[in-house]
């Protein structure tokens, strides 16, 4: 299976700044994912990473808020803008890989907005 | 809409007592269905999925679950559990061809010694 790395692992961050997260994979893969897991709750696709595109954002997450980059097929970043506490979360990044058709997440990246 | 609901939100057992973890899905065909566990203060570890054919599928740690169509479910079973097994577990499904995965809100597994 796909190794995926996330850095940070954990941050505190003041309210207003930002903040972009990394995600490393050890394989070239097509399909690239964010996901949020808010404290208690469970996961929310945030976008999926297009490489060489813009983003695909779900419902209730826009570009601004959570800028996305996808600069080759094994690297993605994550921005979360102007924070606030509501943002605290536990963000995921996640990969298919295409040869077993399954859905692999990396450890993730836990943010606390003070 | 698609959903997956998963009735029990915390489960207390006693170690080495059988286990099951039930998840209904709603969705027009059959999707791909998975069970992801996460321990506390990590990310998601894949138990194990189900594309087709048999409809009891094992995973990872002695986890098995069964598709069971004509019920929605894909219910999550272990024989004997042990107290590493406190986890909060997820099942989650993927409507066909859109790779995206909707979760069900999660079950708060327990261990009593």
């Amino acid at each position: 299976s796909a190794v995926i790395s996330q850095k940070p692992s954990r941050d505190i961050c003041q309210r207003g700044t930002s903040l972009t997260i990394q995600c490393q994979v050890d394989s070239q893969v097509t399909m690239m994912f964010w996901y949020r897991q808010q404290p208690g709750q469970s996961l929310t696709l945030i976008a999926t990473a297009n490489q060489g595109s813009e983003a695909t954002y779900e419902s209730g997450f826009v570009i601004d808020k959570f800028p996305i980059s996808r600069p080759n097929l094994t690297f993605s970043t994550l921005t979360v803008s102007n924070m606030s506490p509501e943002d605290s979360s536990i963000y995921l990044c996640s990969v298919e890989e295409r040869a077993g058709n399954t859905i692999y997440f990396g450890e993730g990246s836990w943010l606390t907005v003070v | 809409a698609q959903s997956v609901t998963q009735p029990d939100i915390h489960i207390t057992v006693s170690e080495g007592a059988s286990l099951e973890l039930r998840c209904n899905y709603s969705y027009g065909a059959t999707p791909y269905l998975f069970w992801y566990v996460q321990s506390p203060g990590q990310g998601l570890q894949l138990l194990l999925k189900y594309f087709s054919g048999d409809t009891l599928v094992q995973g990872i740690k002695g986890f098995e679950a069964e598709f069971k169509r004509s019920q929605s479910s894909f219910n999550l079973r272990k024989p004997s559990v042990h107290w590493s097994d406190a986890a909060e577990y997820f099942c989650a499904v993927e409507p066909g061809g859109y790779n995206k995965l909707i979760f069900g809100a999660g079950t708060r597994l327990a261990v009593h010694p």
